[in-house]
């Protein structure tokens, strides 16, 4: 049972450039969220999925977008990446009537 | 000012001591969790809870709505225990976590 998995673990962008962070989760939960930690501070949610087919904007969005196509993946895309993108994203998932949330592992990106 | 504050931000202590976190958060919450994020970065939950107090082995996590404040107790504290704590109030209006910066535990042998 592998729970949430991240990729890439670790990627150095150039300020400009577009990437997809993916995450998978195989529990079958309905809720999936993305967050941001930068050093020293709380995790900062950036979207969040209630199902398939289904995102809302959480805290900090702005620079980010998110598509739920099926129950696993929910991948977080970066456009024109910038040098205050440069943190450790995780994802996580949750089921219904649960609060317990299962992280990832987290992407670090820095982007230069 | 944060609406969720912990303290202390660092604690180093040594092995077998019986360890305090404190957790105080200015918002309405209906409940509160309390995260362990391992030195390599993974996080964990260990509690969730609304009211009164709950205990996992060594780990007691008690909540008073009213005054607005939670605590994490370690008793024999051990190495292993060394992580970052971090508590997560959950917000009334849209049940959506509050997360704060984290309590960075330290347990030397």
């Amino acid at each position: 049972n592998a729970g949430v998995t991240q990729t890439p673990k670790f990627r150095i962008l150039k300020i400009g450039q577009s990437m997809t962070l993916q995450c998978t989760q195989d529990m079958n939960h309905n809720y999936m969220y993305w967050y941001r930690q930068d050093p020293g501070m709380g995790l900062k949610l950036i979207y969040y999925s209630v199902g398939a087919g289904i995102t809302d904007k959480g805290e900090v969005p702005n620079g980010y977008n998110v598509s739920r196509s099926t129950t696993e993946d929910f991948p977080l895309r970066l456009e024109l990446a910038a040098p205050s993108q440069t943190s450790v994203y995780f994802c996580a998932s949750s089921s219904v009537g649960s609060e317990t949330q299962y992280f990832g592992p987290g992407t670090r990106l820095l982007v230069l | 000012k944060n609406e969720v504050e912990q303290s202390p931000q660092n604690l180093t202590a040594q092995e077998g001591e019986f360890i305090t976190i404190n957790c105080s958060y200015s918002v309405g919450i209906s409940a509160l969790h309390w995260l362990q994020q391992h030195p390599g970065g993974g996080i964990v939950s260990l509690f969730m809870l609304s009211s009164g107090k709950k205990k996992h082995g060594r780990l007691i996590a008690t909540i008073n709505i009213q005054e607005k404040h939670s605590s994490l107790h370690i008793t024999a504290s051990h190495p292993r225990d060394s992580a970052v704590y971090i508590c997560a109030p959950r917000r009334d209006s849209n049940y959506q976590l509050i997360w704060g910066a984290g309590t960075k535990l330290i347990i030397k042998p």
